[in-house]
């Protein structure tokens, strides 16, 4: 079945810096790639939707500034936390729509633990 | 305002025993209707996906039914396992130009032995 790949699994980082996380499909090409945050014991909650060759369209709330999505290829998606802060720890998911299999086919990745100290 | 609620919030069995999980929607327009395991710490699987026509689906010792008069799913374990112990969350598709998907909050299935 289809794969998608997120790297790190998990990350602990200092507050106010940096931390990118990668989201790639890995048996098929995604046109489109999602990102979600997930807090304990709530559910996901979608962040932005990242279009391959264009800009990202971000949630209401969702600071584009704060959150830069990168979507370079149709199999890659990368999401970096600038000026980290210990409220930005949470659990990071992607998903990927598998482009030749219509819009209702969206595959998760294994998630991306951060911990902002 | 789209909403997705599931019942209960959590629930605790033992091995080998069935138990079923409710989900109600107020999504529209509806696409389709998705169930998803997901493990603690891991990102969600997919178990079951249904459109407005289909009123069951079964995925195993999961069963889906939907009922798209009453925005009422329900999801079936059937002989449960200790690896069934996770978040069950159901996802409905508003059908919209980016199918956005609403999630449920889930519930918390514990399997013990």
């Amino acid at each position: 079945g289809a794969v998608v790949s997120q790297h790190p699994s998990r990350v602990i980082c200092k507050s106010g810096t940096s931390v990118k996380i990668e989201c790639r499909s890995l048996d098929f090409q995604a046109t489109t790639m999602f990102w979600y945050r997930q807090f304990p014991k709530q559910s996901l909650m979608l962040m932005a939707t990242s279009n391959e060759g264009s800009k990202a369209t971000y949630e209401q709330g969702v600071e584009k500034d704060k959150f830069l999505i990168n979507h370079a290829s149709l199999t890659l998606s990368t999401l970096t936390v600038t000026s980290a802060h210990p409220e930005d720890s949470s659990f990071y998911i992607c998903s990927a729509r598998d482009t030749g299999r219509g819009q209702e086919t969206q595959y998760f990745g294994p998630g991306t633990r951060l911990l902002v100290l | 305002k789209n909403q997705v609620e599931q019942s209960p919030q959590s629930l605790i069995i033992l091995e080998g025993k069935n138990c079923t999980l409710q989900c109600n929607y107020t999504v529209s327009p509806f696409s389709n209707l998705r169930w998803y395991k997901q493990d603690t710490g891991r990102g969600p699987v997919s178990l079951t996906i249904m459109t407005f026509s289909e009123n069951t689906k079964s995925n195993g010792r999961y069963t889906a039914t939907l009922d798209a008069d009453t925005k009422q799913s329900s999801l079936h374990i059937t002989a449960s396992q200790l690896s069934d112990s996770a978040s069950y969350i159901c996802v409905v598709s508003d059908g919209g130009a980016t199918n956005k998907l609403i999630f449920g909050t889930g519930t918390l299935l514990a399997v013990q032995p």
